[in-house]
């Protein structure tokens, strides 16, 4: 059974520092990862989507990594900003119909 | 503005009332899915229609009974609720059948059980 972890749960950093969120599963047979933000009460808006052959996607200062073998992806944020507080989910893609979800990491940059 | 509208945004209920949650997707997809987020768990998915079908049934209880009149529409309707179904609930849509897919999703509506 495909599970999806996300480490740390919650981060607290000064605006301008460069952040890594990690988020593991635990079967790499996966179509695609994706990357979410969510805002406190909101719907889920997608960030980055990477496909099983791909190593990493970019937009912006995010950049996502994907290495399926080690069941292993990380979101990069480079000079973090007050407004890239939120909460960020990934989430697996194991056949065509179903996305799995790890808990999230809670975000807040503080100025 | 994401594509994808869902009403209510909020919704109090009774355990004996019965109400409706509906989404509308204006992006073209033909897959539309709906997700269950409770505090400090992983969203759930519990239906999945592609081409108006539903292709997953992810061991939802009977009371959540989902409809999917067309490819833009999907409705929850809702009865006999306990105070555990409290969640936000998650419209998504997407274009199916490659697997490669992004998911788009709504603002969600905020569901209490009392």
């Amino acid at each position: 059974k495909q599970e999806v972890t996300q480490i740390p749960a919650a981060l607290s950093v000064p605006e301008g520092e460069n952040l890594v969120l990690n988020c593991s599963f635990t079967d790499s047979a996966i179509y695609n990862l994706q990357w979410f933000r969510q805002d406190p009460g909101k719907g889920l808006t997608s960030l980055l989507l990477i496909q099983s052959s791909q190593r990493e996607q970019t937009s912006g200062r995010l950049n996502a990594s994907l290495d399926k073998s080690s069941g292993r992806s990380t979101l990069y944020i480079a000079a973090s900003q007050p407004g890239d507080s939120a909460t960020y989910l990934c989430a697996v893609r194991p056949d065509t119909d179903k996305l799995i979800f790890g808990t999230g990491t809670r975000l807040q940059v503080f100025p | 503005e994401t594509g994808v509208t869902q009403t209510p945004r909020h919704l109090v209920m009774g355990m004996t009332n019965k109400k409706s949650l509906k989404c509308e997707q204006h992006l073209g997809h033909n897959a539309m899915y709906w997700y269950k987020q409770s505090a400090k768990k992983p969203l759930e998915l519990m239906f999945v229609y592609s081409l108006e079908e539903r292709v997953e049934n992810n061991s939802v209880p009977s009371r959540f009974s989902p409809e999917c009149p067309n490819s833009s529409h999907l409705f929850l309707h809702l009865h006999t609720l306990q105070p555990e179904d409290s969640a936000l609930y998650l419209c998504a849509s997407s274009q199916a059948g490659t697997g490669l897919e992004k998911l788009f999703f709504g603002s969600g509506t905020q569901l209490s059980v009392l």
